[in-house]
């Protein structure tokens, strides 16, 4: 059974750099077929996708964020990463990792997130 | 980037049907688009329901049960949810999804389904 747990500062201050780690066990973030990503929901708002990253380091990023957010992942810990530049309060909210499942066939792409954690809550303040 | 819209809201009693819809916007084509559908209920995170594309390319997430189904409606633009012989327990907010590109991934609004 695959799990994922975020960790990281429950509390970032205005204008810095919010960091997350995602840990993986029960299945390596090197197997193929996955993408290991970052979901957001403000207190009660939806769900914002931020971004993905294979094991390989390609990355792929929400346009709305791209400018700010950068993944990474180190497989050698099973682990991968979020980084969120220059925070304002609209950044509060629990940050979710979770795999995406991807199939890309001729006809068509699927993905879904099948795992996910259990979410942490950054709050962004002075 | 599109924005799917959800109902914020929606009710329905025990045993009875609820239909969730997630209206895409006119420019994007809901026949083209798998819609992928999530339910998240207070404190967890989301858990993946299903995907629709057609009656012939469709898939259910493991142990989803097959009262929860998908559907389209062209004419409306829409991507629907049914979710038949509501149980207590289908208390949550549903959220669709799509990927219009492999860079972009959109969530809907989600809506709050209330089981009376």
């Amino acid at each position: 059974q695959v799990q994922l747990q975020e960790s990281g500062p429950g509390l970032v201050k205005p204008s810095q750099t919010l960091s997350l780690t995602c840990t993986v066990s029960g299945g390596s973030i090197s197997s193929g077929g996955y993408y290991w990503s970052w979901i957001r929901q403000p207190p009660g708002k939806g769900l914002e996708w931020i971004g993905y990253i294979y094991y390989s380091g390609s990355t792929y990023y929400n346009p709305s964020l791209k400018s700010r957010v950068t993944i990474s992942v180190d497989t050698s810990k099973n682990q991968f990463s979020l980084k969120l530049s220059s925070v304002t309060a609209a950044d509060t909210a629990v940050y979710y990792c979770a795999r995406l499942v991807n199939y890309d066939y001729v006809w068509g792409s699927y993905r879904w997130f099948d795992y996910w954690g259990q979410g942490t809550l950054v709050t962004v303040s002075s | 980037q599109p924005v799917l819209t959800q109902p914020p809201s929606s009710s329905a009693s025990p045993g009875e049907s609820a239909r969730l819809t997630c209206t895409l916007p006119s420019d994007i084509n809901v026949g083209s688009y798998n819609i992928y559908w999530y339910q998240q209920k207070p404190g967890s995170p989301p858990r993946y329901l299903l995907y629709y594309y057609s009656d012939s390319d469709k898939g259910q997430g493991s142990g989803v049960p097959s009262r929860f189904s998908g559907s389209k409606d062209a004419s409306a633009n829409t991507g629907i949810l049914l979710i038949s012989g509501l149980q207590s327990e289908d208390e949550a907010d549903y959220y669709c999804m799509i990927w219009p590109s492999n860079a972009l991934g959109v969530f809907g609004g989600g809506t709050k389904l209330t089981v009376l």
